[in-house]
């Protein structure tokens, strides 16, 4: 396709139950970031790729939380023992020339 | 404390007049911004971007302004259409000379309603 694309689009995840959610960037992009949006908020950067390293992570809101992109495409956004606080929209975005495009997201709930 | 903030949470314009969205940044070092547009259960669409060496950017019905000493930019639709109802996401980051660019620090959203 011709878009970032994010899947799952909506996850129920039990509180304690580890989650990966996918994120296929445009082809040909080198960057990729991750944000989490909560209800009513904008969206808040977690951590950015430069091809398959990681240079910033600053974001990511504690070590439950933890990103890959081991051959600089797709990347794999991990949020381990889930807790109500993570529910929220996750959202990638691969950029180009300074122009971040981003995916729809996925919704997370975590019961 | 919020380095971007866009300080309406909703506005309401009648079709075919100008719709002015405003956003206010406190840090100095954000030298490029954008706007996103963002319909329910999507992701934000990129608008138009403006990097801080000019004061005005336009495309289309879309023009962009910022005002660097002030710490201010707004977006002015026109005329506004109701396609244009959504919510609108001002952001900033910090520019690299080797092209890249630090994450996007967001506003909170302004909720564009496009009255018939």
């Amino acid at each position: 396709g011709a878009g970032v694309s994010q899947s799952p689009r909506y996850k129920v995840a039990k509180r304690g139950q580890d989650v990966a959610l996918r994120c296929d960037p445009i082809s040909g992009h080198v960057s990729l970031f991750w944000y989490q949006q909560a209800l009513g908020q904008g969206p808040e950067f977690l951590t950015y790729f430069q091809n398959e390293a990681q240079l910033d992570k600053s974001g990511l809101p504690s070590d439950r939380f933890f990103a890959e992109r081991p051959e600089g495409s797709v990347s794999t956004l991990k949020i381990q023992r889930t807790q109500q606080e993570d529910s929220a929209v996750y959202l990638c975005a691969s950029a180009i020339k300074n122009i971040q495009y981003f995916g729809a997201g996925t919704r997370l709930s975590v019961l | 404390d919020q380095q971007v903030k866009q300080n309406s949470p909703s506005l309401s314009v009648q079709e075919g007049r100008i719709s002015i969205l405003n956003c206010d940044y406190t840090n100095s070092m954000f030298d490029y911004f954008l706007w996103y547009k963002k319909y329910p259960a999507e992701g934000p669409t990129f608008l138009i971007s403006i990097s801080s060496i000019k004061d005005k950017n336009e495309d289309g019905r879309f023009t962009v302004f910022l005002n660097k000493s002030a710490k201010h930019l707004s977006l002015h639709i026109v005329p506004s259409q109701p396609g244009d109802s959504a919510v609108y996401f001002c952001a900033a980051s910090r520019m690299y000379s080797g092209g890249g660019a630090d994450g996007l620090t967001f506003g909170k959203g302004t909720h564009l309603i496009i009255q018939p």
